[in-house]
């Protein structure tokens, strides 16, 4: 089965600190793409950043960064000099080849984070 | 500015009502996706569409099914309303070949069946 597995529900992080979200999936997969998005209270998802399981460098994106674990099947988000602004719902996504040719999105459970003044 | 667009933000109906929930999207994507998300569930796939009048079944398609009469729009049909689909809604397009993979989504409906 392909899952993506968020085991923290709920995180906090004081303001300016770093916290590390994490993420485990199960594919049978040789390519694919990873995700993290993020879902503020307005409800509209963001995406926070992506990395292509073929290439070996984490994925950066300003004070966001991942830390890929092929092999282990991890895909964890850092977060440094957290932000007010941070404070939203966090999902893990895959994205794999279906029989039609074209992807479809498997995403986590989500986890909460809290930013604390 | 791309746009994925769902016509309610919320919506309140009865048990066994036909509900039709819309989603329009103005990117010529040729993929559009139906999820429910839940706490503690995250998101959870109902149905996609790859192509007009073409769909496939995700991972929980019962008590759903989908229109795709053109390419932009993309309807989510609850033949008879029941309490368990109150849920939030969320509508997502994007590119078949998907390239770097970039899913848009819509700002999702709130719906509550009683």
């Amino acid at each position: 089965a392909q899952t993506v597995t968020q085991s923290q529900p709920e995180m906090s992080v004081q303001e300016a600190e770093t916290v590390t979200l994490s993420c485990t999936y199960d594919t049978s997969e040789s390519d694919y793409y990873l995700f993290w998005y993020k879902q503020p209270p307005s409800r509209q998802m963001i995406l926070v950043i992506r990395q292509e399981a073929y290439k070996q460098q984490n994925a950066t994106e300003n004070r966001f960064s991942v830390n890929f674990q092929k092999a282990a099947k991890s895909f964890s988000l850092k977060i440094s000099d957290s932000q007010l602004g941070d404070a939203a719902m966090y999902f893990c996504a895959y994205r794999i080849l279906v029989t039609s040719g074209t992807y479809k999105y498997i995403f986590g459970t989500g986890t909460r984070l809290k930013v604390l003044a | 500015d791309v746009k994925v667009t769902q016509s309610s933000r919320y919506l309140v109906k009865r048990t066994g009502e036909k509900v039709f929930l819309e989603c329009v999207q103005d990117m010529d994507h040729e993929n559009m996706f139906w999820y429910r998300q839940d706490p503690g569930l995250g998101l959870r796939l109902i149905y996609f569409s790859y192509d007009v009048k073409m769909k496939e079944k995700g991972d929980i398609p019962e008590g759903y099914s989908v229109s795709r009469e053109k390419k932009e729009r993309f309807s989510l049909i609850l033949e008879s309303a029941s309490t368990n689909q109150t849920s939030m809604y969320l509508c997502a397009s994007s590119l078949f070949w998907a390239g770097e993979g970039k899913l848009f989504f819509g700002s999702g409906t709130q719906l509550s069946v009683l």
